[in-house]
């Protein structure tokens, strides 16, 4: 079946520093979104992606639709507090079945370096 | 005020009973969505509905029903038949199928 692979599981951020995360799955996806998750809430849509290659930005969050279709990027840029939670990808294929509905990677944690 | 209410936010069910969860939009979205979130763990799709008075299982439907008889609200029911229903619970829509989705802020269900 579709798998999508988050990586890293989790990982400590220190005010102003710069993180990555990406995704990768084992099929082709003509979509790729990103939500960000705080505890006991729902995910908020941070960025959605379309087309391959495509770069879009939402204020110091980046995101890119990897040129292979097989993976996507989120760099968050200048860290701050707020920045805490879990950050879940979700890829969109064209697959019978459950009418293309999204696949959501397990989730990068970000946290608060000690 | 558009958005997704999901309630109750905290749920507590007894063996053997059945408990409704309930999720309304204001959106005027035709589909509509839920989610299991276990800790850890990416979301699963439960059901869903692409419009009123049609919905379709998801991944993993068993032990679950839902209705679909207006278009802003889709209820789901956690029934005696699952097992494990310990779980935070997602409530999604999206204008039309395949679109971007938008989620409540969940309901915690825990066994008693």
């Amino acid at each position: 079946g579709q798998q999508l692979n988050q990586s890293p599981q989790s990982m400590f951020i220190q005010e102003g520093e710069d993180v990555s995360m990406n995704c990768t799955s084992s099929s082709i996806f003509n979509t790729w979104l990103w939500y960000k998750q705080d505890p006991g809430e729902g995910p908020v849509l941070l960025i959605a992606l379309y087309k391959a290659g495509e770069l879009t930005s939402n204020g110091r969050l980046t995101a890119q639709f990897g040129i292979t279709r097989k993976d996507s990027f989120l760099n968050i840029s200048a860290s701050i507090p707020s920045d805490v939670g879990i950050y879940f990808c979700a890829g969109r294929g064209n697959y019978g079945g459950s009418q293309g509905n999204l696949i959501f990677g397990k989730g990068t944690k970000l946290s608060v370096k000690p | 005020d558009g958005g997704i209410t999901q309630s109750p936010k905290y749920l507590f069910r007894k063996e053997g009973q059945n408990v409704t969860l309930s999720c309304e939009q204001n959106l005027n979205h035709d589909a509509m969505y839920w989610y299991r979130q276990d800790p850890g763990q990416g979301l699963r799709l439960i059901y869903y509905s692409q419009i009123v008075n049609d919905f379709q299982k998801g991944d993993i439907a068993e032990g679950y029903s839902v209705s679909r008889e207006k278009k802003e609200s889709f209820p789901l029911t956690v029934t005696s038949a699952q097992k494990n229903p310990t779980a935070f619970y997602l409530c999604a829509s999206s204008i039309f199928a395949n679109e971007k989705l938008f989620f409540g802020s969940g309901t915690q269900l825990s066994v008693l």
